[in-house]
């Protein structure tokens, strides 16, 4: 199976809640991340989370992490057409004396008016 | 500052040409990686560098090389380009690499090859 997995699509209708989830595999991930990536664009930083967390909130973004069954997700409160993207999560797969970032597929989020 | 800057934008290229996309950043970082982009993959890893003169192999290598003569530089080689390299790269650097990995991206080089 995958690494990470995320779902591909999710529609909302602006000012209402979205929520992306992301499962992962490694136990030994420390680091959870979510990037946020806009039409022809590179990848942003949302936030991360460190494992021994099980929620980090960030003004619209609430971050629930569930270490038992290797579940993220991110919330994103009163979605606005701004928010339309694709989102990622990652997870930090750590050997030696680095870490690499292992990415899910991303989701698209369409946030319609 | 610029942070990461990526050349071209856009490339096209034929079967067996071979081209270098360029990695910059300003911001001293040590750790630097290129990923490829691909429609329902995701980002996957192709090289990664910890340090000037360290680089290692990531998921999908072959094809590609690099080398990291600065800390500021970290250039992708195409050898023999090949239609399935046709594909959006980033390049991405933090600070260290290390369990806390925040990496800051580039613009994206889309690549085709005919």
């Amino acid at each position: 199976g995958e690494d990470v997995e995320q779902s591909l699509f999710l529609s909302v209708r602006e000012g209402d809640s979205s929520v992306i989830n992301c499962t992962y595999t490694d136990s030994s991930s420390t680091y959870l991340y979510w990037y946020k990536q806009e039409p022809g664009a590179g990848l942003q930083l949302l936030t991360y989370i460190f494992s021994n967390m099980d929620m980090k909130q960030d003004q619209r973004l609430t971050v629930l992490l569930n270490k038992k069954d290797k579940h993220l997700s991110l919330r994103i409160a009163d979605t606005q057409t701004g928010d339309s993207a694709i989102y990622f999560c990652a997870e930090t797969r750590y050997g030696g004396s680095q870490g690499n970032l292992i990415f899910g597929k991303g989701t698209k989020l369409s946030v319609k008016p | 500052n610029a942070g990461v800057t990526q050349t071209p934008k856009f490339q096209v290229l034929k079967t067996g040409q071979s081209m270098t996309l360029q990695c910059a950043q300003d911001m001293n970082h040590e750790y630097m990686s290129w990923y490829r982009q691909d429609p329902g993959m995701g980002l996957r890893l192709i090289h990664y560098s910890v340090g000037a003169g360290i680089t290692d192999q990531g998921e999908v290598p072959n094809g590609y090389n690099v080398s990291r003569s600065t800390t500021e530089d970290f250039p992708l080689r195409l050898l023999s380009a090949a239609p399935s390299q046709t594909s959006v790269y980033f390049c991405a650097s933090s600070r260290e690499g290390g369990r806390a990995n925040v990496l800051t991206f580039g613009a994206g080089s889309r690549l085709t090859v005919l």
